[in-house]
């Protein structure tokens, strides 16, 4: 199974500054099958990011997705207030296809 | 508008069962796998279970595999959980989602999601 470890588990940010978050598999995910979710509280996860660095549809360029291997990063150029949100990584490559724990991005 | 509305949650005792429906608008349903994803109180994601576009194959979390079953009804537009065995650690928000398709290959990753039915195990 892979695991997944996403870091840091909360991050405390200012509208306007650069978010950095990170998702570290225990094994490498070939062909970048690696996914960005959003979730607002009482709401569903909304899809950001696949194939590591594709934008899903209407998501804003600010998001930005990198990383191959083990070692992938969801990029927020520059936080807008509705962006506060959790944050989970997915990987889809295997069974059982399992999600990072999730960062808590919250204002500061 | 695409649109995917999940019913059939609610409390049910330990041991016991219980049916989900997902119904599906605003895409051409049989053309894509749809999965089941829960997430139990305050906690992350867990992708339950999924089934393909025509039905025959299937995917299940070692978590639920043996006590739940999926299924589809493609004329109805519609998705089915039947949960048995319920357990306490079953209790969790379960949402459906639409597999990300591209070129003729549906993908274990999710794209569009319903707002979820809360399903309570307790005695």
């Amino acid at each position: 199974e892979i695991v997944l470890m996403q870091s840091p588990g909360t991050l405390s940010l200012s509208p306007g500054e650069r978010a950095t978050l990170s998702c570290r598999a225990s094994q490498s995910v070939s062909s970048s099958f690696l996914a960005w979710y959003q979730q607002k509280p009482g709401q569903a996860p909304r899809l950001l990011i696949y194939g590591a660095s594709s934008r899903a549809t209407g998501i804003p360029d600010r998001f930005s997705g990198s990383g191959s291997g083990t070692d992938f990063t969801l990029t927020i150029s520059r936080l807008e207030p509705e962006d506060f949100a959790v944050y989970y990584c997915q990987q889809y490559e295997s069974s059982p296809y399992t999600f990072g724990q999730g960062t808590k991005l919250e204002i500061k | 508008e695409m649109q995917l509305v999940e019913s059939g949650g609610g409390l049910v005792q330990p041991g016991g069962s219980l049916r989900l429906s997902c119904v599906a608008s605003g895409f051409t349903f049989s053309n894509y796998a749809i999965h089941w994803v829960r997430q139990a109180p305050g906690k992350g994601l867990e992708y339950v279970s999924a089934i393909s576009s025509n039905g025959l194959s299937t995917y299940y979390a070692n978590s639920v595999k043996g006590r739940f079953t999926i299924s589809r009804d493609n004329s109805k537009n519609t998705l089915y959980l039947q949960m048995g065995s319920l357990r306490a650690e079953d209790m969790a928000v379960y949402y459906c989602a639409r597999a990300y398709c591209s070129g003729g290959t549906c993908y274990h990753l999710h794209d569009y999601w319903g707002q979820g039915t809360l399903v309570t195990v307790s005695s």
